[in-house]
Order: C-alpha cells, then sequence, then structure tokens
C-alpha cells in the first residue's frame, strides 16, 4: 500500500477554497511536497514545507502541516478552472527518496 | 531552456517487443529518477541513479533495465519480461536543491 495516503476526487464551485489533505507514515520526513499534474503531462512543483514549519504561505496557497499528526494540506483560495488537475502529496525522506500518494484529482465546475 | 526532455510522447509497441523511453535533461543534475504512473496510484520508482555510471533498483524494476553513460541521460528499456508494461512513464532528475524536476512523461501502448 501506499505511505502517503490522499482523497481520489474532490470537486468545489469556481471562486470557493479547494483543500485537498494527506497524510503520511515517516515521521523523518525532510520535506514535503505538493505538485500539481495537468492532463497528459509531467508534474509541476506548487509548492513545498520543510519539516519544521508549521504554516506556508505562497500567493493563493497556503500548506499546513501538523506533524503530531503527519497531516498536511494544500488549501487553494478563489478556486479557478484552471486548478483543475490532479494534485499529488509528496514526502522527502531522510536519504532522499522520494514517496508520492496517489493523487487527489480536483474539478473545479463553473 | 534548461529541462527535462522524453520522447517520444507516445509510444506503441507489440507484445514481446523491447522499447527504450529516452530521458534528457541539462540541468546539471546528478541524481535521475524513473517513475511509473497507473490510473489511481501514485507514482512508482523504477530505477535511480545518484550519478554516473551507478543506478540502483527502485521498488518495481523487474521487467525494466537502465542505463547512466552520461550525466545528460537516463534511458529506460522496457523488456519483453514486464509483464503489464502499459502506463505513463515519468522521468525526472534532483540537484542539490529540494525539488525533483519532471519530464512531460511517455505514455508506452503495448498491444
Amino acid at each position: 500500500g501506499e505511505d502517503v495516503e490522499q482523497s481520489l476526487f474532490l470537486s468545489v464551485r469556481e471562486g470557493d477554497s479547494s483543500v485537498i489533505n494527506c497524510t503520511y507514515t515517516d515521521s523523518s520526513s525532510t520535506y514535503l511536497y505538493w505538485y500539481k499534474q495537468e492532463p497528459g503531462a509531467g508534474l509541476q512543483l506548487l509548492t513545498y514545507i520543510f519539516s519544521n514549519m508549521d504554516m506556508k504561505q505562497d500567493q493563493r496557497l497556503t500548506v499546513l502541516l501538523n506533524k503530531k499528526d503527519k497531516h498536511l494540506s494544500l488549501r487553494i483560495a478563489d478556486t479557478q478552472t484552471g486548478d483543475s488537475a490532479i494534485y499529488f502529496c509528496a514526502e522527502r525522506g531522510w536519504n532522499n527518496d522520494m514517496r508520492f500518494g496517489a493523487g487527489t484529482r480536483l474539478t473545479v465546475k463553473p | 531552456d534548461g529541462g527535462i526532455t522524453q520522447s517520444p510522447k507516445y509510444l506503441f509497441r507489440k507484445e514481446g517487443q523491447n522499447v527504450t523511453l529516452s530521458c534528457e535533461q541539462n540541468l546539471n543534475h546528478d541524481a535521475m529518477y524513473w517513475y511509473r504512473q497507473d490510473p489511481g496510484q501514485g507514482l512508482r520508482l523504477i530505477y535511480y541513479s545518484q550519478i554516473v555510471n551507478d543506478f540502483q533498483k527502485g521498488d518495481i524494476a523487474e521487467g525494466y533495465s537502465v542505463s547512466r553513460e552520461k550525466k545528460e541521460s537516463f534511458p529506460l528499456t522496457v523488456t519483453s519480461a514486464q509483464k503489464n508494461p502499459t502506463a505513463f512513464y515519468l522521468c525526472a532528475s534532483r540537484g542539490d536543491e529540494y525539488e525533483q524536476y519532471f519530464g512531460p512523461g511517455t505514455r508506452l501502448t503495448v498491444t
């Protein structure tokens, strides 16, 4: 099974906020990432957070990290139709191995 | 422009044939990776290379082979021993920084 878990689907209305959740299992993870994948394309890094941080904000994106619960979330404010994509959570362990979740497919309805 | 290229974007092969997927980067990165992506699953690591002339098996290496003769290039061969080769294949590289950079992917269909 996956070491990193995400729900597979999320649907929101344009203009609403989206919250994508992720749980991970490796407490020694150094960095945690959110990647975006558009149809038929590679992964694009959206944002990352270092494991000693609780929160990181970058324009419409807010990442929250709860190390105690090994829970990571990505909030997208004012979600637009162009945000429709698959979002992957990933963790980087102490040996630089990357572990990816299965991806959350975000659908934004007009 | 710096980046990672994968070619071709779409590849079709008959069952029983070996096929090689290309991955090239001009980012001067030491580490390179091959992942396989199937619907509803995360990326699974096939092989990785931390430096030229060295590579390691990932989680699902059976039926695949790689080489790393040049820093810029990390080709992946899908052999006839791979039971379910149809998938989307992603190559990535990483330098000293925190990020893995991904190529655009190759969709392989074997019939």
